[in-house]
């Protein structure tokens, strides 16, 4: 198996665009979640899906964050405008059970 | 709130030495409590984990130990090797919750 894939690796973009992330769970797992990464605060849980329902979201920062899952090999994070402080690694995640969950190699995002 | 709180924030040792990195939790539901290590450029990767009806796990040089009524974990890292140069995240689970909890992380650097 590939692994959990997330597109694009890296991104670089003006203030006040969209953004959209994009992620491939590893294929059988029914856990997604979307987590945020920086020096500040750490690993951020943004939000999870489970069966490609969401299920918890109250680490979305905003509304400029939305999620979706269409199907259970896709998910993506958009963030609609885009802000300096947004500027973090995400990463992508899929699980089959609680705890064992298998990261994807990030996606390093800088808003300017 | 931080629900689990990790310590040292950085860790300096010399090639054979042993690493100990320290998490300490308050939630009593927590029922599940891996370790993650992260290289950079990559996601995080899951190392060893426990479960609180034991008091250590063993894989390799890779050692837990936990201890509940203290509600500490803790781990080492024998024979430390530049090679486990790498960020170290502790993490707890709810049971029947698919929502891990990660501490800030550790910058283990081992020197040759």
């Amino acid at each position: 198996d590939a692994g959990v894939i997330q597109s694009p690796r890296h991104e670089v973009t003006e203030m006040g665009q969209e953004v959209t992330l994009r992620c491939k769970p590893i294929s059988g797992h029914n856990s997604l979640f979307w987590y945020r990464q920086t020096m500040m605060r750490g690993l951020e849980l943004l939000i999870y899906f489970n069966n490609n329902v969401p299920i918890d979201d109250s680490g979305m920062p905003e509304d400029r964050f939305s999620a979706k899952m269409p199907n259970a090999s896709f998910s993506t994070l958009k963030i609609q405008p885009s802000e300096p402080r947004d500027s973090a690694v995400y990463f992508c995640a899929s699980s089959l059970r609680g705890g064992r969950a298998f990261f994807g190699q990030g996606t390093r995002l800088t808003v300017v | 709130q931080q629900q689990v709180k990790q310590s040292p924030q950085s860790l300096i040792v010399q090639k054979g030495g042993i690493s100990i990195i320290n998490c300490a939790y308050e939630n009593t539901a927590f029922d599940y409590f891996p370790w993650y290590q992260q290289f950079p450029g990559k996601g995080p990767a899951l190392l060893i984990a426990i479960r609180p009806d034991v008091s250590e796990k063993k894989e390799g040089r890779f050692t837990i130990s936990f201890n509940k009524s203290a509600k500490q974990f803790s781990l080492h890292i024998m024979d430390s090797q530049p090679g486990d140069s790498a960020t170290y995240f502790c993490a707890a689970l709810k049971g029947g919750s698919e929502k891990l909890v990660f501490g800030k992380g550790t910058k283990l650097t081992v020197n040759p």
